[in-house]
């Protein structure tokens, strides 16, 4: 069984750009969750989908978006980047479709850098 | 509204002592709760879970109790190594479909 995936690893971008990041499920894995974690704080949920539908999002604006792909590939586009929005992005995988037992898996991340 | 608190750290501890690292939650219903592990320059691991009071997760070493009446779940193992030094995590499934972490504790174990 595979784990979760990122990609890139590294990006750094300048303020203004667009930046789309990617990450591939574990595989059977319907539900797939994004985070932004800032430097020495912890993660806050930005959205989650089910299925290639959004299934729920966290208090990020709406130029952050995602697709779901039917073969467990997603990915975050960010739209007009800001120097805040340099942190890691957490991708999350789970089987289920975000019931309260349901257990989340992370892949590695990708450092985003903004300037 | 949901939230998770975490003790500050870091916490700096000998090889082979006790470790505790506090973590009480606020949630409407009854969260499922979590501590995740991340190592230096890595994305989040799970470590343990619980889904309903009373229940014990442990993994490695590490131990947590899910406590209804104190809602809270510490995070404790009997003897740390070295390579038990990152920062933890606790988390609760809140709804929205979303974990809500805290802030994160780092520990260092010093040989």
């Amino acid at each position: 069984e595979t784990g979760v995936t990122q990609s890139p690893t590294h990006l750094i971008k300048t303020r203004g750009q667009q930046v789309t990041l990617r990450c591939s499920s574990q595989s059977g894995h319907n539900t797939v969750s994004w985070y932004q974690q800032a430097l020495g704080q912890g993660p806050q949920f930005i959205f989650q989908y089910y299925r290639e539908e959004e299934n729920g999002r966290g208090n990020f604006p709406p130029r952050f978006s995602g697709l779901q792909f039917p073969n467990y590939s997603s990915e975050l586009n960010v739209n007009a980047l800001e120097l805040d929005d340099s942190a890691l992005y957490l991708c999350a995988s789970s089987l289920g479709a975000g019931g309260l037992t349901d257990t989340q898996y992370f892949g590695p991340g990708t450092r985003l850098t903004v300037l | 509204g949901d939230s998770v608190t975490q003790m500050e750290g870091p916490v700096t501890l000998s090889e082979e002592a006790f470790l505790t690292i506090n973590c009480t939650y606020t949630a409407t219903g009854y969260p499922s709760l979590f501590w995740y592990v991340q190592y230096p320059g890595e994305g989040l691991q799970l470590l343990l879970k619980a889904t309903k009071a009373d229940d014990k997760g442990s993994n490695k070493g590490f131990e947590a109790t899910y406590r209804k009446e104190t809602t809270s779940f510490h995070l404790e193992k009997g003897s740390v190594q070295v390579s038990d030094s990152a920062v933890y995590f606790c988390a609760h499934y809140a709804g929205r479909r979303a974990l809500t972490f805290g802030s994160g504790t780092r520990l260092q174990v010093q040989p």
